[in-house]
């Protein structure tokens, strides 16, 4: 597609669940970002990944968060044992080169009940 | 400790009329600043990128200014209109030489809303 895709768009699931959100980056963009985006905030980095690889995982909040970018191309984002904190809107971007604007997707907006 | 802090919270204007947007910012070491828009319920979408080099950046209606001495950046929005209301987002990169990686630290946004 033209811009980066993002599925589901909304996952509703409970507490203690395992969630996985995939994001489609732009067609040939190496990079890949996933950040998280509490209501009222701006988005908050979580990791990067470089073809395969996470570059940079830093921005992981606990070892419940998990990423994955098995050919370079489609990431997942996995969350175990969801707790409510977890709830925010989960966005993806994709770059091509480091000084080019990071390309962003809806997101998905996931809610721990 | 890397911080983008915007102003104001949030802003009404009516269409047509002009209004600023403010950033500070501390982030070391600077790579560049960065204005996103985002509508409700969207991803972030890049209205324009400036180096330390560059004062000013146009795109369309909207301007950004970077002073580099004193890490503020401003967004000017002239003649708006109603689909101009959004939250606009100032981002600033932080230069990783070792992983060719620009991390970007999000302000948290001032949401504007035109008024007919």
């Amino acid at each position: 597609g033209a811009g980066v895709s993002q599925t589901p768009s909304n996952k509703v699931t409970e507490k203690g669940k395992y969630v996985e959100l995939r994001c489609d980056p732009i067609s040939g963009h190496t990079a890949l970002y996933w950040y998280r985006q509490s209501l009222g905030q701006g988005p908050e980095f979580l990791i990067y990944f470089q073809g395969t690889g996470a570059a940079d995982d830093s921005g992981l909040p606990n070892d419940r968060f998990f990423a994955v970018r098995p050919e370079g191309s489609v990431s997942t984002l996995k969350i175990q044992r969801t707790e409510r904190g977890d709830s925010a809107v989960y966005l993806c971007a994709s770059s091509g080169d480091r000084n080019q604007p990071q390309h962003f997707g809806d997101g998905t907006r996931l809610s721990i009940l | 400790k890397n911080q983008v802090e915007q102003s104001p919270q949030s802003l009404i204007i009516l269409e047509g009329k002009n209004c600023t947007l403010q950033c500070n910012y501390t982030v070391s070491p600077f790579s560049n600043l960065r204005w996103y828009k985002q509508d409700t319920g969207r991803g972030p979408v890049s209205l324009t990128i400036m180096t330390f080099r560059e004062n000013t950046k146009s795109n369309g209606r909207y301007t950004a200014t970077l002073d580099a001495d004193t890490k503020q950046s401003s967004l000017h929005i002239t003649a708006s209109q109603l689909s101009d209301s959004a939250s606009y987002i100032c981002v600033v990169s932080a230069d990783r030489m070792n992983t060719g990686f620009q991390k970007l630290v999000f302000g948290t946004g001032t949401r504007l809303l035109v008024s007919p």
